[in-house]
């Protein structure tokens, strides 16, 4: 079975720049999460959906950051205007319901110069 | 303080060791606690997930859970080279919220 699929492996752009991250989930699964992991933090959930709906964007930085669901097979984070401090890995992770285990993708690495 | 309290290592091994990996926290609540393996420049792959107290064993990993100490490990029997990663502890309240509390990691490293 295809995991959970990230594009791309990695980003490099300079400040200033947009910045698109898409995730596809694993098929059947209805909840979607999207996690940034640096060294000082660690994991850190940015947004989850439930059946494509925005359930939770608390831990969206600011209001640079937006994520979509336009459909079950797809959703994107978007940082713009990007900042070095916005650096990191990003993950998307998927899981069939809340009360199952998460996920990952192999995440973004995205390096903002 | 952090919720989760993790050494981030790097732990180093030989070949065959039992290693220990744990994780302390601070919120009584917790009562689902998991495990992840991450590899370099992969995403987190979940090993053991269990409840409350107690032991649970797959295969060479072992989860033990001590609520009265705050206090989870890992162990790993036999470790082989190929357990060279990190290990992420996450934790969460109930089994119905999304709202998993990661630990940092800690790196392992057994040495062939």
């Amino acid at each position: 079975d295809a995991g959970v699929i990230q594009s791309p492996r990695h980003e490099v752009t300079e400040m200033g720049q947009e910045v698109t991250l898409r995730c596809k989930p694993i098929s059947g699964h209805n909840s979607l999460f999207w996690y940034r992991q640096t060294m000082m933090r660690g994991l850190e959930l940015l947004i989850y959906f439930n059946n494509n709906v925005p359930i939770d964007d608390s831990g969206m930085p600011e209001d640079r950051f937006s994520a979509k669901m336009p459909n079950a097979s797809f959703s994107t984070l978007k940082i713009q205007p990007s900042e070095p401090r916005d650096s990191a890995v990003y993950f998307c992770a998927s899981s069939s319901s809340v009360t199952q285990p998460q996920h990952f993708g192999d995440g973004t690495r995205l390096s903002i110069l | 303080q952090k919720e989760v309290e993790q050494d981030p290592g790097p732990l180093s091994v030989p070949e065959g060791a039992i290693v220990s990996l744990n994780c302390t926290y601070s919120n009584s609540a917790f009562q689902y606690f998991m495990w992840y393996r991450q590899y370099s420049r992969k995403g987190p792959e979940l090993l053991m997930y269990t409840y409350s107290s107690g032991n649970k064993e797959d295969g060479r990993f072992t989860a033990q859970v001590d609520k009265s100490s705050k206090y989870i490990s890992l162990f790993i029997r036999d470790s082989q080279p190929s357990d060279s990663a990190t290990y992420l502890c996450a934790m969460k309240i109930t089994s119905g919220t999304y709202k998993y509390i990661f630990g940092t990691g800690t790196r392992l490293k057994v040495l062939a």
